[in-house]
């Protein structure tokens, strides 16, 4: 079946480092990917989607690119903010035939910045 | 505020207990969610429902029962629940299709089984 797979955390960054959490899926057809972030005491909120291969999904300076043919689809920042502390999670996106679909959710990695 | 209100925020209840976990969309979605978020688990899907219809059910314990009464609510009725039901429970909604529209979720409920 369907399964999204990230690296475990937690992961501790100074301020302004780079960030780069891997996530990995495996899928039948074509899926859209996503990456949500959860802040403390919050529900998820979307943070970027890709609904193609090579499609790049932005947002606040979060980056990842839909790589179809290594199955992945890493999330990256060139600067990280200690206000990034949050657990970043990677799904995709499997439909239910003609009922839309279900988000299937990687473990969550979470993300500690220090000033 | 991100449009889907869950209510409680906090939940203790004992084994024999009933209790409802309630959640409510006014942004027009048609599709509502359950998630089970545990510690150090990836976030489980419970339940999905599409015009107030369930299109699916995660194999989930009959412990669980869902309702929906109209597409801008969604319940989670709770009863005679173990020790390691403790989660976060978070309710989501969405336009329809996942590929193209994003799913909101709201705060969630931290239930506690004692």
């Amino acid at each position: 079946g369907n399964s999204v797979t990230q690296m475990e955390g937690p992961v501790t960054l100074s301020e302004e480092a780079f960030l780069t959490i891997n996530c990995t899926y495996t899928a039948t057809g074509y899926p859209s990917l996503f990456w949500y972030v959860q802040y403390p005491g919050e529900g998820l909120q979307l943070l970027l989607k890709a609904t193609k291969a090579d499609d790049k999904g932005s947002n606040k300076g979060f980056e990842a690119t839909y790589r179809k043919e290594t199955t992945s689809f890493h999330l990256e920042k060139g600067s990280v903010q200690v206000s990034d502390s949050a657990v970043y999670f990677c799904a995709l996106s499997q439909p239910i035939y003609n009922q839309g679909g279900k988000l299937i959710f990687g473990q969550g990695t979470e993300l500690s910045v220090k000033p | 505020e991100t449009g889907v209100t869950q209510t409680p925020r906090h939940l203790v209840m004992g084994m024999t207990n009933k209790k409802s976990l309630k959640c409510e969309q006014h942004l027009g979605h048609n599709a509502m969610y359950w998630y089970k978020q545990s510690a150090k688990k990836p976030l489980e899907l419970m339940f999905v429902y599409n015009f107030k219809e369930q299109t699916e059910n995660n194999s989930v314990p009959s412990r669980f029962s869902p309702e929906c009464p109209n597409s801008s609510h969604l319940f989670l009725h709770l009863h005679t629940l173990q020790p390691e039901d403790s989660a976060l429970y978070l309710c989501a909604s969405s336009q329809g299709d996942l590929g193209r529209y994003e799913a909101f979720f709201g705060q969630g409920t931290r239930l506690t089984v004692v």
